[in-house]
């Protein structure tokens, strides 16, 4: 089945930087979400996108609907501890039916002491 | 309260046995799924139910065989257990069957085979 290509595939970065990732899929979505999963537990939504070019913020997390509804992007800005974890895009075609979720391959995050 | 439940939340067992999964959610959404991730991290859907009934198959063995008695509840039977069969296994529910609002995950069962 599809996956989307999420880059990077990991990061190691400092407390306090940004970070920004992105999902890319050779094929058109209408719904784009992301996901965090913490050590242990289960992926838990943090954005939905619905429409391209549409830019959504959560806090210090923004994320952006690609133009071309081929791709969408993740920006955590100023980065902190329990910022830890792997972040996954989520995508589906249609907007609405019984159609499942496509998710992305995910991107590691680990912060630096 | 928990929105979607996973029991047992760790899972042991030998090569060659069956073994059992449980999930309820008290969201009243009306479809739920299973996925497995693998060591990578891959999340790979496996099934889905939508008010009791088989909306979603992917290709996994017929060793597995989902279950679900009431909108709330999806099981997960495994028989003939094998080394590969070791994952994080996820249910997961959404209302309505469309994933346009997200699904809300358990927390998993981490199943090792030895």
């Amino acid at each position: 089945g599809q996956q989307l290509n999420q880059s990077p595939q990991s990061m190691f970065i400092q407390e306090g930087e940004d970070v920004s990732m992105n999902c890319t899929s050779s094929s058109i979505f209408n719904t784009w979400l992301w996901y965090k999963q913490d050590p242990g537990e289960g992926p838990v939504l943090l954005i939905a996108l619905y429409k391209a070019g549409e830019l959504t913020s959560n806090g210090r997390l923004t994320a952006q609907f690609g133009i071309t509804r081929k791709d969408s992007f993740l920006n955590i800005s100023a980065s902190i501890p329990s910022d830890v974890g792997i972040y996954f895009c989520a995508g589906q075609r249609s907007n609405f039916g019984n159609e499942k979720l496509t998710f992305g391959t995910g991107t590691r995050l680990t912060i630096i002491p | 309260d928990t929105a979607v439940s996973q029991t047992p939340k760790y899972l042991v067992t030998q090569m060659g046995n069956d073994k059992s999964i449980k999930c309820e959610q008290n969201l009243g959404h009306d479809t739920m799924y299973w996925y497995k991730q693998d060591s990578k991290k891959f999340l790979k859907i496996m099934f889905s139910y939508n008010n009791k009934e088989l909306i979603i198959n992917e290709t996994v063995p017929n060793r597995f065989s989902p279950k679900s008695p009431d909108k709330a509840h999806l099981n997960l039977h495994i028989n003939s257990l094998e080394l590969g069969d070791s994952a994080v296994y996820f249910c997961a529910s959404s209302p309505r069957g469309t994933g346009i609002y997200g699904y809300t995950f358990g927390s998993g069962t981490r199943l090792t085979v030895v």
